[in-house]
This record gives structure tokens, sequence and C-alpha cells, in this order.
């Protein structure tokens, strides 16, 4: 079943702005991760970030996470064109457990 | 980086008949692998999750019966649909998770039609 509710669901910037993207869960977690998805391709890793971390960063990305809250945060700052995908946050309860994905973000770079 | 190859990519298979959907785990032993759907627009569904040697187990509202499930090794998981249905008709994904680290990698994803 879904935990995360992610909004907005869709998010339309132009190049060079940023993006910030959230994503609340509703159960504890030992992790939340931040996965991108290309039209009708697969998955791929973006970024980790455990339940005793609050900040993360790689690269143009800045991650947050808020677990009294149960929330997080996904910025990408300096967008480009090729960021133009689907944004998902997904939890993980235990750890080597199973992932429980968001609903999505939608994100459109416009050149 | 792990690298999981999924075959076919996409296939086109009439109401009625099987199809069988291969995840395989490329240079590392997966001990644990995943199968996901995903609707157009939609989010990932978590299918199942299978143990190499273990029989999978089936998340709430996901008929085992239909949906088979079979990882015989540790480098590859089968996904077969049984008896398809357009309403079958999805973006079939699988993931894999090794011995030594909890991280899953995904496979690019296989493209269900069913007519």
């Amino acid at each position: 079943s879904q935990q995360g509710e992610e909004d907005p669901q869709a998010l339309s910037i132009q190049e060079g702005e940023n993006a910030t993207m959230n994503c609340s869960y509703k159960t504890s977690i030992n992790n939340l991760q931040w996965y991108r998805q290309n039209s009708g391709r697969g998955l791929v890793h973006l970024i980790l970030i455990r339940s005793n971390e609050r900040e993360k960063h790689s690269g143009r990305l800045r991650v947050t996470l808020d677990t009294s809250k149960k929330s997080s945060s996904l910025l990408i700052t300096a967008s480009r064109a090729a960021d133009t995908a689907s944004y998902f946050c997904a939890t993980v309860q235990n750890q080597g457990g199973k992932l429980i994905f968001g609903q999505g973000t939608e994100l459109s770079v416009k050149p | 980086g792990a690298v999981v190859s999924q075959h076919p990519s996409w296939v086109i298979c009439k109401s009625g008949t099987s199809v069988k959907i291969e995840c395989r785990s490329l240079d590392f032993q997966a001990t644990t692998m995943f199968w996901y759907r995903q609707f157009p627009k939609q989010s990932l569904m978590l299918m199942a999750t299978s143990n190499e040697g273990s029989k999978a187990t089936y998340e709430q509202g996901v008929e085992k019966d239909k949906f088979l499930i079979n990882h015989a090794s540790l480098t590859l998981s089968t996904l077969t649909v049984t008896s398809a249905h357009p309403e079958d008709s999805s973006f079939y994904i699988c993931s894999a998770s090794g011995t030594f680290t909890y991280e899953q990698y995904f496979g690019p994803g296989t493209r269900l039609t069913v007519t």
C-alpha cells in the first residue's frame, strides 16, 4: 500500500530555477530514498537519507528529513531541461525491508 | 554500480495467454528481488518480495495464482502473468538487493500490453 504523499503532483519551472518537492509518510522509518524516473523507463536512485540524519547533499540535490513531522523535501538547484522526470520518495521501515513509494511529482523544466 | 536487466522490455500478448518476464542481476548475487507494477501516471505498487530458494511473499490484494514468481537462483527471478487480461496491461519493474547491501537496484521495466 502507498505510504507517502507527495506534493506538488506536478511542477513546471524554467531552466535555472530551483525545484522543491515534498514527501510525507505515515509510519516510523529506517531511511527514506528519492528516485527519478524518466517517462517509460526504470528508476534511478538519487539519494538515501537515514532516520538519524537531517540533511544530505549530492551535487545539485539537497534532501531534508524531519522525522517529527514525518516529512522530507528534495531540492534541485539550478534545474536543467534534462531534470524533467517524475520524482518519487520511498520509505523503508526496517533495514533491508521493502520500499513503499509515494505518489510522485512530475517535474517539467522548460528550456 | 550494480546492474539489473529485464527481458523482454516490452511484450504484447492476447487475452488468456501467459507471459513470463525475467529479471536478472548481472554483476551481483541478489538474495532478494522485488516485483512492482506501475499504471500510467501512477506510482509503483509492490506486488511481491522473493528470496532466493523461498516462496514469494505477496502484498495484500495481489493474486499469487495469477502472478507466479520464481526465484530459483541468486541472479534470476521470473514473474509469470497467467491467463492475462487487458487490465493486467501495465509496466512491471523488478528490483534486486544483495547479501551485503540493502540498497535496491532497479531493472529498466517491462511494458506488458494485453489485447
